[in-house]
């Protein structure tokens, strides 16, 4: 079982619409968790973190966490086009400084 | 702020020879370094963790005398790939954290250098 889990789509969606991505994590004493943004040949830029169960809000972007189901997504409401990358969702390795990411899930939004 | 900066952008070199890839956090001093590599389509597999004046801490798997790391100060950190063979060639990202706490968990990535052995 990998680390971190996530579904390598594309995942489509119009304009406009809500992107949902999803990410399991298999490490229970993981406590912090992060979502990146990567552009393709580019290198990833942090969109938000979450700590705590329950959602964070940021501009268009809510992170949600539930750690009894070791489960961490991301929202993005009124998708743009510029949406459009692969998003690496990151869980910080329990009692270590270190980051496991997932292999991203690519996000295509369609005008 | 949290600016990190990587020189060079892209690199190609022969087979045999070493190339060195620097790492700077601009705005901020940087506790830890991180070293990342990452293959087309793939995600990024962490090579190894440098803190200021310490020896890196390498992950498991990576060659520690092929991939030498220097963190000579609390904004620089150095990579250089020896011996390079065209299976080197990838595109290599540094983070740096700053901070103190849970925020000390947050990495800033470098622009990435993609290095082509030929």
């Amino acid at each position: 079982q990998k680390e971190v889990e996530q579904n390598s789509g594309p995942l489509s969606v119009p304009e406009g619409a809500i992107a949902s991505l999803n990410c399991t994590y298999s490490d229970r004493g993981s406590q912090s968790f992060f979502w990146y943004r990567q552009y393709s040949g580019k290198s990833p830029e942090l969109i938000m973190f979450i700590y705590s169960n329950g959602d964070k809000e940021d501009g268009r972007f809510t992170a949600q966490l539930n750690k009894a189901s070791q489960y961490v997504s991301l929202l993005i409401r009124d998708s743009q086009p510029s949406d459009s990358a692969t998003y690496l969702c990151a869980v910080l390795s329990g009692g270590y400084n270190k980051l496991i990411f997932g292999a991203g899930t690519r996000l295509a939004v369609h005008p | 702020g949290a600016v990190v900066s990587q020189h060079p952008s892209w690199v190609i070199c022969k087979s045999g020879t070493s190339v060195k890839i620097e790492c700077r956090s601009l705005d901020f001093q940087a506790t830890t370094m991180f070293w990342y590599r990452q293959f087309p389509k793939q995600s990024l597999m962490l090579m190894a963790t440098s803190n200021e004046g310490s020896k890196a801490t390498y992950e498991q798997g990576v060659e520690k005398d092929k991939f030498l790391i220097n963190h000579a100060s609390l904004t620089l950190s150095t990579l250089t790939v020896t011996s390079a063979h065209p299976e080197d060639s990838s595109f290599y990202i540094c983070s740096a954290s700053r901070g103190s706490g849970r925020r000390s968990y947050e990495q800033y990535f470098g622009p990435g250098t993609r290095l082509t052995v030929t």
